[in-house]
């Protein structure tokens, strides 16, 4: 089975400085790994994902992620925030079922808040 | 281009009752999931269809039923409604089961009292 755990209901960073949100995976299997970003009253928008290959992610809006199998973690960096950052992040994972799904596995989220 | 698109946005339902919630995928979009999020979680797995086949269920109750339509748009239905069936309805789209790029509606945000 497949869990992924986030480490941080909340976390609060002042803008300009380093974001990180944590996550770490469970899967017994070679997993695909994704961070969503959702805003209030709004749906999830993919912020990045690892599948194979690279094991240093970039995505969009400034965020970068980075595989580390031997510590099962896919934690969410940003060098800078920025105001519009404040929203709340959700790590999922899934593997390759031969086509046959797609469904993914997410955390419990963490909600980022960034003062002025 | 059109993203998903979700109806209704909100709805208020009493317990007992049935609500049905539709979605349409990204055009040349042919698998479509359902997701319940309930607040403060993140989203939970329920059905996922791939033309017109389900492909996927998560842990959810008999209460719980979808179909894909031959144009790809999908209906999920949840008869008897509880109070704890109250949560945000997010439909997914991707281009294929196999592909693992999915793309999000706004939501049906479901109040049941």
């Amino acid at each position: 089975a497949q869990s992924v755990t986030q480490l941080g209901s909340h976390v609060s960073v002042s803008e300009g400085a380093l974001v990180l949100l944590r996550c770490n995976y469970s899967s017994s299997v070679p997993p695909y790994l994704f961070w969503y970003v959702q805003y209030p009253n709004q749906g999830l928008q993919l912020l990045l994902k690892y599948t194979t290959g690279a094991t240093l992610v970039k995505g969009i809006n400034g965020f970068e992620a980075e595989f580390k199998k031997s510590e099962t973690s896919f934690h969410l960096t940003k060098p800078s925030a920025h105001m519009s950052d404040a929203a709340e992040y959700f790590c999922a994972v899934t593997h390759f079922y031969g086509g046959a799904t797609n469904k993914l596995i997410f955390g419990t989220g963490t909600l980022l808040a960034v003062q002025p | 281009d059109a993203g998903v698109t979700q109806s209704p946005t909100h709805l208020i339902k009493t317990r007992g009752q049935h609500v049905t919630l539709r979605c349409s995928p990204i055009s040349g979009h042919k698998s479509v999931s359902w997701y319940q999020q309930v607040l403060g979680q993140g989203p939970q797995f329920i059905f996922q269809y791939y033309e017109k086949e389900e492909r996927g269920r998560g842990n959810f109750p008999d209460r719980f039923s979808a179909r894909q339509f031959p144009n790809y748009s999908s209906e999920l239905n949840v008869n008897a409604l509880l109070l704890g069936d109250s949560a945000l309805y997010l439909c997914a789209s991707s281009f294929a089961s196999g592909t693992y790029e999915q793309y999000f509606g706004p939501g049906t945000r479901l109040t049941v009292t």
